[in-house]
């Protein structure tokens, strides 16, 4: 039983452009949301992460956008380049248990 | 220098035998974990240890067996290897006070023949 759901599964942008993955989850004991990058043969990396009470959060190109009500959110990657080519998982976490969203497979084409 | 280590890279061996991957951190933390990432990326956690103790303990066959000698290390044991088992397996560790993020090595990609 996936406790987070995440999609596209895979996504295709031109250089320049905005990527965005959607994540929702069941559980309203989550309080808190990272999203991890995956470059192949290395180890997911914590990107971005949020809490429940901010709607918004922006790093550089990187934004997370939370609805608490909705219990989804959603990475936005803005200016989207051939270097942010990766695998990314949103994931979700209450009391030291991390679920994770099957992840997204994110191509940037030049 | 690496904040969670795990050995070996690769592992390739038969149905049937038992193999062990180690897992050092170096971060101080008090809670670490194995997942399993499968061919479709998708990742799933096995095992969680706090300070040693046993904490999370998923749905995994008895075959497998984590072992914490003290908080920096969580080694896997996996004991009659089936096709089944190939994988990446991740080790990390998170730190304490909660919103806390995990910390993962690099993998250890299993290849069951």
């Amino acid at each position: 039983q996936q406790q987070v759901k995440q999609s596209p599964q895979s996504l295709i942008v031109q250089k320049g452009g905005i990527s965005i993955i959607n994540c929702a989850y069941e559980n309203t004991a989550f309080d808190y949301f990272p999203w991890y990058q995956q470059f192949p043969g290395k180890g997911p990396a914590l990107l971005i992460a949020i809490r429940p009470d901010v709607s918004e959060k922006k790093e550089g190109r990187f934004t997370i956008s939370f609805n608490k009500s909705a219990k989804q959110f959603s990475l936005h990657i803005m200016d989207s380049q051939p270097g942010d080519s990766a695998t990314y998982f949103c994931a979700a976490t209450f009391n030291n248990d991390m679920r994770f969203g099957a992840g997204t497979r994110l191509t940037v084409k030049p | 220098d690496t904040a969670v280590s795990q050995t070996p890279k690769y592992l390739v061996t038969q149905m049937g035998n038992d193999k062990s991957i180690k897992c050092e951190q170096n971060l101080g933390h008090d809670t670490m974990y194995w997942y399993k990432q499968d061919s479709k990326k998708f990742l799933k956690i096995m095992f969680s240890y706090n300070n040693k103790e046993l904490i999370i303990n998923e749905t995994v066959p008895n075959r497998f067996s984590p072992k914490s000698p003290d908080k920096a290390h969580l080694n896997l044991h996996i004991n009659s290897l089936e096709l089944g088992d190939s994988a990446v397996y991740f080790c990390a560790s998170m730190g304490t006070g909660g919103h806390s993020p995990l910390h993962f090595g690099n993998g250890t990609r299993l290849t069951v023949t």
